[in-house]
């Protein structure tokens, strides 16, 4: 089982939609939790970053943490075909000998016009 | 917001050769870079770690003497891929943080590394 699960997608939404994507982790001790954006060819973008449980919310984009579920989340209001990407969610603990980020295998997301 | 950039974004060579790829911090202390190779429709796989001024720290089954590290600096990272073949190809994408700060990584754009 991997640390880590996401769902591959891809996942095609109408323009406007909300979008929601989802990621399960199993090491309880992960505090660090972000949503990276990436487009073809490109390296990703952070979009949110948050520490331990709660919401963030960043213009349309919102990101939720529940620890005691082990499950983040992302969702996305009014989509825009511009949204279209591969959509990655990356953990990592509080360990500062280990900084490397945990992630998930991506969520392809599709917006059409 | 911090800026990586990464350099080149594409390099195509012939089996054999050895490549060099770098990354830097355009406005913050890279205290820690890291190194991922990402295959088509796959997400990323990490290679290494490198702290300033140290020696690198290399995933398992990653050949560190295939694929050399160096952080001589706070803003710049090379990898540098020896006596390349074709299975070397694929797309390297490294990440810089500054260890000192909670700030999340940022990463580069990539390089697309084709070998002929």
């Amino acid at each position: 089982q991997k640390e880590v699960e996401q769902d591959p997608g891809p996942l095609s939404v109408p323009e406007g939609a909300i979008v929601s994507l989802n990621c399960t982790y199993s090491n309880s001790a992960f505090q660090y939790f972000m949503w990276y954006r990436q487009y073809s060819r490109k390296g990703p973008e952070l979009l949110m970053y948050t520490y331990s449980s709660g919401n963030k919310e960043d213009g349309r984009f919102t990101a939720q943490v529940d620890k005691s579920s082990k499950y983040i989340s992302l969702f996305i209001r009014d989509s825009q075909p511009s949204d279209s990407a591969t959509y990655l969610c990356a953990m990592r603990g509080m360990d500062t000998g280990r900084r490397a980020l945990t992630f998930g295998s991506g969520t392809r997301l599709q917006v059409q016009p | 917001g911090a800026v990586v950039s990464q350099h080149p974004s594409w390099v195509i060579c012939k089996s054999g050769t050895s490549v060099k790829i770098e990354c830097r911090s355009l406005d913050f202390q890279a205290t820690t870079m890291f190194w991922y190779r990402q295959f088509p429709k796959q997400s990323l796989m990490l290679m290494a770690t490198s702290n300033e001024g140290s020696k690198a720290t290399y995933e398992q089954g990653v050949e560190k003497d295939k694929f050399l590290i160096n952080h001589a600096s706070l803003t710049l990272s090379t990898l540098t891929v020896t006596s390349a073949h074709p299975e070397d190809s694929s797309f390297y994408i490294c990440s810089a943080e500054d260890r000192y700060s909670n700030q999340p990584q940022h990463f580069g754009d990539g390089t697309r590394l084709s070998i002929l």
